[in-house]
């Protein structure tokens, strides 16, 4: 069955640079969110997207911003990267529209910021 | 509010049962969920339970929930050193709402 995918699974950046992460949901899912898990940390949620519209808010930081697209693909963009935005990013979906289904989670996008 | 919790650590020995804990304050918590993360990879679903269900048994899991409590255990028998990792108890209100970790339990399994 398919499943989330993420891409890339791994990105180095520098300091100060942006990086833009992508996330592709299971097929008919109308939902999607964003996760952080820094080192030794428990994933943080970030912010969720229903049909195209922003839904909840977590520890988004304003350096970032996130869309869900026509196709329910969702984007998470990072500008003036810092050291400590290194972390691995997470992406999960779910459908909303069908009463009491769980978020699948994909496996993540590992972010090295040098 | 929103919140869960978990001790950090676990040891035990190869063939024993481990339990881990967790304990949670949301009582709309529909789902209620344990992951496994070993070390540099992602969240593995091992077993979720309903807010409805007392418990749940998969193989060599076995998951009991005591809602009065607001109390989550999961239970491996026959601990094996492959079962080493992070364990993070969860809980969602389902379809549309984000998922709330907590700190995740490490579990050491000695040989």
């Amino acid at each position: 069955a398919a499943g989330v995918i993420q891409s890339p699974r791994h990105l180095i950046k520098e300091k100060r640079e942006t990086a833009t992460l992508k996330c592709y949901p299971i097929p008919r899912h109308d939902t999607v969110y964003w996760y952080q898990q820094g080192p030794g940390q428990d994933p943080q949620f970030l912010i969720s997207f229903y049909e195209k519209m922003q839904s909840d808010k977590g520890s988004i930081p304003d350096r970032f911003s996130a869309q869900q697209f026509s196709d329910y693909h969702s984007e998470l963009n990072m500008s003036s990267l810092e050291l400590g935005d290194s972390a691995l990013y997470f992406c999960a979906s779910s459908a909303r529209t069908v009463a009491n289904t769980e978020a699948f989670f994909g496996q993540g996008t590992r972010l090295t910021v040098v | 509010g929103e919140d869960v919790e978990q001790s950090l650590f676990l040891s035990v020995r190869e063939g024993d049962s481990s339990v881990i804990n967790c304990t949670y304050t949301d009582s709309s918590s529909t789902y209620l969920y344990w992951y496994k993360q070993e070390p540099g990879a992602g969240l593995q679903l091992l077993t979720y339970i309903f807010s409805n269900m007392d418990m749940k048994q998969d193989q060599r899991l076995t998951v009991l929930l005591n809602k009065k409590d607001k109390h989550l255990s999961l239970r491996i028998a026959d601990t094996q050193t492959g079962d080493s990792a992070i364990y993070f108890c969860a809980e969602s209100m389902g379809g549309g709402f984000k998922t709330i970790f907590g700190a995740g339990t490490r579990l050491f399994v000695k040989a």
